[in-house]
Protein backbone atom coordinates (compact mmCIF):
# COMPACT_ATOMS: atom_id res chain seq x y z
CA UNK A 1 0.00 0.00 0.00
CA UNK A 2 0.80 3.62 -0.80
CA UNK A 3 1.23 5.64 2.50
CA UNK A 4 0.39 9.26 3.11
CA UNK A 5 2.56 11.36 5.23
CA UNK A 6 0.77 14.18 5.96
CA UNK A 7 1.65 16.97 8.52
CA UNK A 8 1.05 19.02 10.60
CA UNK A 9 -1.68 16.80 12.33
CA UNK A 10 -2.96 19.88 14.28
CA UNK A 11 -2.60 23.79 13.19
CA UNK A 12 -3.52 26.92 14.88
CA UNK A 13 -3.92 29.97 12.74
CA UNK A 14 -5.88 33.75 12.83
CA UNK A 15 -7.96 34.93 9.90
CA UNK A 16 -5.34 36.36 7.36
CA UNK A 17 -2.84 33.72 8.05
CA UNK A 18 -1.24 31.59 4.83
CA UNK A 19 -1.44 28.49 5.79
CA UNK A 20 0.80 24.95 4.49
CA UNK A 21 0.19 21.46 4.89
CA UNK A 22 2.50 18.77 3.66
CA UNK A 23 1.74 15.55 2.20
CA UNK A 24 4.64 12.74 1.45
CA UNK A 25 3.95 9.88 0.05
CA UNK A 26 5.95 6.29 0.24
CA UNK A 27 5.91 6.06 -3.51
CA UNK A 28 6.37 8.46 -6.67
CA UNK A 29 2.92 9.52 -7.19
CA UNK A 30 3.40 11.99 -10.06
CA UNK A 31 0.87 13.90 -9.81
CA UNK A 32 -1.64 11.13 -8.40
CA UNK A 33 -2.68 13.23 -5.78
CA UNK A 34 -6.19 15.25 -4.59
CA UNK A 35 -5.96 17.04 -1.47
CA UNK A 36 -9.89 17.57 0.78
CA UNK A 37 -11.54 19.76 3.04
CA UNK A 38 -13.72 17.98 5.59
CA UNK A 39 -16.23 20.47 7.93
CA UNK A 40 -18.45 18.94 10.14
CA UNK A 41 -21.62 18.03 9.35
CA UNK A 42 -20.89 18.08 5.69
CA UNK A 43 -19.06 15.51 3.29
CA UNK A 44 -15.65 15.89 2.43
CA UNK A 45 -14.90 18.66 -0.52
CA UNK A 46 -12.26 18.44 -3.49
CA UNK A 47 -10.18 21.24 -3.50
CA UNK A 48 -7.39 20.29 -5.68
CA UNK A 49 -6.42 17.55 -8.22
CA UNK A 50 -3.71 16.49 -10.22
CA UNK A 51 -1.26 17.52 -7.30
CA UNK A 52 -1.75 20.83 -8.60
CA UNK A 53 -5.08 21.82 -10.00
CA UNK A 54 -7.87 24.05 -8.52
CA UNK A 55 -11.48 22.32 -8.47
CA UNK A 56 -14.49 24.33 -10.28
CA UNK A 57 -15.91 26.33 -7.34
CA UNK A 58 -12.63 26.61 -5.20
CA UNK A 59 -11.75 30.02 -4.17
CA UNK A 60 -8.16 30.70 -5.60
CA UNK A 61 -6.98 31.18 -1.84
CA UNK A 62 -6.38 27.71 -2.12
CA UNK A 63 -3.61 26.45 -4.04
CA UNK A 64 -1.51 23.13 -4.51
CA UNK A 65 1.92 22.34 -5.52
CA UNK A 66 4.23 19.21 -5.77
CA UNK A 67 4.80 15.95 -7.37
CA UNK A 68 6.61 12.43 -7.28
CA UNK A 69 6.33 12.06 -3.41
CA UNK A 70 6.09 15.79 -1.95
CA UNK A 71 3.35 17.46 -2.16
CA UNK A 72 1.85 20.79 -0.68
CA UNK A 73 -1.47 22.78 0.19
CA UNK A 74 -1.51 26.10 0.90
CA UNK A 75 -4.11 28.55 2.03
CA UNK A 76 -2.95 32.33 1.55
CA UNK A 77 -5.51 34.61 3.92
CA UNK A 78 -7.10 32.21 5.66
CA UNK A 79 -11.03 33.09 6.32
CA UNK A 80 -13.41 32.29 8.76
CA UNK A 81 -15.08 28.91 6.35
CA UNK A 82 -11.18 27.34 5.67
CA UNK A 83 -11.13 26.35 9.73
CA UNK A 84 -11.68 22.44 8.82
CA UNK A 85 -9.76 18.91 8.58
CA UNK A 86 -7.72 18.85 5.45
CA UNK A 87 -6.40 15.61 3.89
CA UNK A 88 -4.65 14.38 1.15
CA UNK A 89 -4.91 11.47 -1.12
CA UNK A 90 -3.78 9.30 -3.42
CA UNK A 91 -4.87 7.96 -6.65
CA UNK A 92 -1.77 5.91 -7.65
CA UNK A 93 -2.85 2.55 -7.30
CA UNK A 94 -4.87 0.72 -5.40
CA UNK A 95 -6.15 0.88 -2.40
CA UNK A 96 -6.80 4.25 -3.07
CA UNK A 97 -4.99 5.63 0.24
CA UNK A 98 -5.41 9.51 2.40
CA UNK A 99 -3.36 10.94 4.70
CA UNK A 100 -3.99 11.05 8.15
CA UNK A 101 -5.69 14.36 8.43
CA UNK A 102 -4.37 18.42 9.15
CA UNK A 103 -7.00 20.01 11.42
CA UNK A 104 -7.03 23.67 11.32
CA UNK A 105 -8.51 25.59 14.19
CA UNK A 106 -8.39 29.41 14.96
CA UNK A 107 -6.08 30.68 17.75
CA UNK B 1 -24.67 17.13 -12.47
CA UNK B 2 -24.25 13.79 -10.50
CA UNK B 3 -25.78 13.85 -6.76
CA UNK B 4 -25.14 10.69 -4.67
CA UNK B 5 -27.14 9.76 -1.67
CA UNK B 6 -26.77 6.65 1.03
CA UNK B 7 -29.49 4.99 2.42
CA UNK B 8 -29.65 2.12 5.03
CA UNK B 9 -30.12 1.27 8.54
CA UNK B 10 -28.41 3.93 10.79
CA UNK B 11 -27.85 1.14 13.35
CA UNK B 12 -26.66 -2.65 13.42
CA UNK B 13 -25.86 -5.40 15.98
CA UNK B 14 -22.63 -6.55 16.17
CA UNK B 15 -21.89 -9.75 14.24
CA UNK B 16 -24.74 -8.94 12.09
CA UNK B 17 -24.39 -7.73 8.12
CA UNK B 18 -24.54 -3.57 7.26
CA UNK B 19 -26.17 -3.11 3.88
CA UNK B 20 -25.89 0.50 2.02
CA UNK B 21 -27.39 1.80 -1.11
CA UNK B 22 -26.41 4.51 -2.97
CA UNK B 23 -28.85 6.20 -5.69
CA UNK B 24 -27.68 8.95 -8.36
CA UNK B 25 -30.06 11.33 -8.35
CA UNK B 26 -29.01 11.96 -12.23
CA UNK B 27 -26.17 11.01 -14.80
CA UNK B 28 -26.02 6.76 -15.31
CA UNK B 29 -24.21 4.27 -13.33
CA UNK B 30 -23.43 3.06 -16.78
CA UNK B 31 -20.88 5.39 -17.28
CA UNK B 32 -17.43 4.35 -18.89
CA UNK B 33 -15.61 6.74 -17.32
CA UNK B 34 -16.19 5.80 -14.06
CA UNK B 35 -15.68 4.27 -10.79
CA UNK B 36 -18.18 3.70 -7.92
CA UNK B 37 -16.66 3.72 -4.62
CA UNK B 38 -17.27 3.67 -0.76
CA UNK B 39 -15.40 5.21 1.62
CA UNK B 40 -15.76 5.79 5.46
CA UNK B 41 -14.98 8.02 8.10
CA UNK B 42 -13.87 7.29 11.73
CA UNK B 43 -12.23 10.14 14.35
CA UNK B 44 -9.90 7.64 15.14
CA UNK B 45 -8.63 6.62 11.55
CA UNK B 46 -9.97 9.31 9.31
CA UNK B 47 -10.89 8.37 5.75
CA UNK B 48 -10.50 5.14 4.87
CA UNK B 49 -11.22 3.55 1.29
CA UNK B 50 -13.37 0.71 1.32
CA UNK B 51 -14.20 -0.32 -2.39
CA UNK B 52 -15.07 0.78 -6.08
CA UNK B 53 -17.16 -1.09 -8.71
CA UNK B 54 -16.77 -0.45 -12.29
CA UNK B 55 -20.53 -0.36 -14.28
CA UNK B 56 -18.93 -4.43 -15.65
CA UNK B 57 -18.96 -5.53 -12.41
CA UNK B 58 -15.40 -5.40 -12.27
CA UNK B 59 -14.51 -4.53 -8.19
CA UNK B 60 -11.63 -3.22 -5.85
CA UNK B 61 -11.82 -4.06 -2.06
CA UNK B 62 -9.56 -2.47 0.39
CA UNK B 63 -7.34 -5.44 1.41
CA UNK B 64 -8.11 -5.31 5.03
CA UNK B 65 -11.85 -5.53 4.55
CA UNK B 66 -12.06 -7.80 0.96
CA UNK B 67 -13.23 -11.05 3.29
CA UNK B 68 -15.96 -9.19 4.65
CA UNK B 69 -17.47 -6.82 2.24
CA UNK B 70 -19.46 -7.15 -1.26
CA UNK B 71 -19.83 -3.88 -3.98
CA UNK B 72 -22.38 -4.75 -6.78
CA UNK B 73 -24.65 -2.17 -8.94
CA UNK B 74 -28.06 -2.76 -10.04
CA UNK B 75 -27.70 -0.61 -13.80
CA UNK B 76 -31.41 -0.18 -14.42
CA UNK B 77 -32.18 1.28 -11.05
CA UNK B 78 -28.55 3.58 -10.96
CA UNK B 79 -27.71 2.17 -7.47
CA UNK B 80 -24.60 0.33 -5.83
CA UNK B 81 -24.73 -1.07 -2.79
CA UNK B 82 -22.10 -2.12 0.16
CA UNK B 83 -22.83 -5.18 2.03
CA UNK B 84 -20.54 -5.84 5.13
CA UNK B 85 -20.68 -8.96 7.14
CA UNK B 86 -19.60 -9.48 10.80
CA UNK B 87 -19.63 -6.07 11.95
CA UNK B 88 -17.95 -4.98 14.62
CA UNK B 89 -17.47 -1.77 16.97
CA UNK B 90 -14.45 -0.71 14.56
CA UNK B 91 -16.91 -0.80 11.86
CA UNK B 92 -18.96 2.43 13.39
CA UNK B 93 -18.18 5.14 11.06
CA UNK B 94 -19.75 7.57 8.68
CA UNK B 95 -20.39 5.70 5.16
CA UNK B 96 -19.97 7.94 1.98
CA UNK B 97 -20.83 6.70 -1.75
CA UNK B 98 -18.57 8.24 -3.83
CA UNK B 99 -17.52 8.46 -8.00
CA UNK B 100 -14.13 8.60 -9.19
CA UNK B 101 -12.39 8.13 -12.63
CA UNK B 102 -11.06 5.21 -14.22
CA UNK B 103 -8.95 6.06 -16.83
CA UNK B 104 -8.28 9.70 -15.40
CA UNK B 105 -7.70 9.34 -12.07
CA UNK B 106 -5.84 12.46 -10.80
CA UNK B 107 -9.13 14.02 -11.40
CA UNK B 108 -9.75 13.06 -7.69
CA UNK B 109 -13.16 11.53 -6.19
CA UNK B 110 -15.75 13.60 -6.56
CA UNK B 111 -19.02 13.76 -6.06
CA UNK B 112 -19.63 12.56 -2.26
CA UNK B 113 -22.78 11.23 -1.02
CA UNK B 114 -23.61 13.36 2.39
CA UNK B 115 -22.97 10.63 4.23
CA UNK B 116 -24.99 7.74 6.52
CA UNK B 117 -23.76 7.09 10.26
CA UNK B 118 -23.54 4.13 11.15
CA UNK B 119 -23.62 2.80 15.18
CA UNK B 120 -22.94 -1.08 16.34
CA UNK B 121 -24.71 -1.68 18.80
CA UNK B 122 -26.48 -4.52 20.29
Amino acid sequence: DIQLAQSPSFLSASVGDRVTITCRASQDLGTYLAWYQRKAGKAPRLLIYAGSALQSGVPSRFSGGGSGTEFTLAITSLQPEDFATYYCQQLGGYPLTFGGGTKVVMK
Amino acid sequence: QVQLQESGPGLVKPSETLSLTCTLSSGSISSSSHYWGWIRETPGKGLEWIGSIYYSGDANYSPSLEDRITISLDRSKNQFFLTLNSVTAADMATYYCVRHYKDDAELGVDPWGQGIPVTVTS
